[in-house]
């Protein structure tokens, strides 16, 4: 059965706290991505990675940055955490176009920033 | 560019009455089409998908939903929807050389007892 999981499911910080945010797939899937979930607005994409050390910007990459290091993992990284991010995230993984077709969701992290 | 349009944000229904949640998509290629669907707190589950093919697709919890190349569209349906179904579901599009997917945002189905 497909996993990705999530660090945490609820996460209280502070304003300007670095924050992190892990994500982990056991499909062995070459894509990753990190979304914000936000009423009325949907799914937005943070970044996503292709593979192992490469990223790229989605649609609202600013104040946010990632991190692939092993191809299982996908980090979310909030440098300086502001009221403004409070949000639930989600982390997804999918294999390459033409591979496979489907995306798989972790569990969501609702982050609130103080 | 993608875009995918839900055109009702919320969608009020009685249970055991059919339901229909509208998708129009746009995309000057071919594209792969999907329905998820959230329960409170949790993440998303793939509902249904459509990559080719017969046009009807069939997915989890009875749901279904059409292919119309013509119309742009992917709207799903259920002929009877039942207290469980409450839940965001949410339309997404894939091109089918690309690694990205794009989603709609959103709709909020209420089934009413």
């Amino acid at each position: 059965d497909v996993k990705v999981t999530q660090s945490s499911r609820y996460l209280v910080k502070r304003t300007g706290e670095k924050v992190f945010l892990e994500c982990v797939q056991d499909m062995d899937h070459e894509n990753m991505f990190w979304y914000r979930q936000d009423p009325g607005l949907g799914l937005r994409l943070i970044y996503f990675s292709y593979d192992v050390k490469m990223k790229e910007k989605g649609d609202i990459p600013e104040g946010y940055s990632v991190s692939r290091e092993k191809k299982e993992r996908f980090s979310l990284i909030l440098e300086s955490a502001s009221t403004n991010q409070t949000s639930m995230y989600l982390c997804a993984s999918s294999e390459l176009a033409g591979v496979g077709d489907t995306q798989y969701f972790g569990p969501g992290t609702r982050l609130t920033v103080l | 560019a993608q875009s995918v349009t839900q055109l009702d944000s919320q969608v009020p229904v009685f249970e055991e009455a059919p339901v229909e949640l509208r998708c129009n998509y746009s995309s000057s290629v071919s594209v792969y089409l999907f329905w998820y669907v959230q329960y409170p707190n949790q993440g998303l589950q793939l509902l249904l998908k459509y990559l080719s093919g017969s046009t009807l697709v069939k997915g989890i919890n009875g749901f279904e939903a059409e292919f119309n190349k013509s119309q742009t569209s992917f709207h799903l349906r259920k002929p009877s929807v039942h207290i469980s179904d409450t839940a965001e579901y949410f339309c997404a599009v894939r091109k089918n050389t690309g690694n990205q997917f794009y989603f709609g945002t959103g709709t909020s189905l209420t089934v009413i007892p």
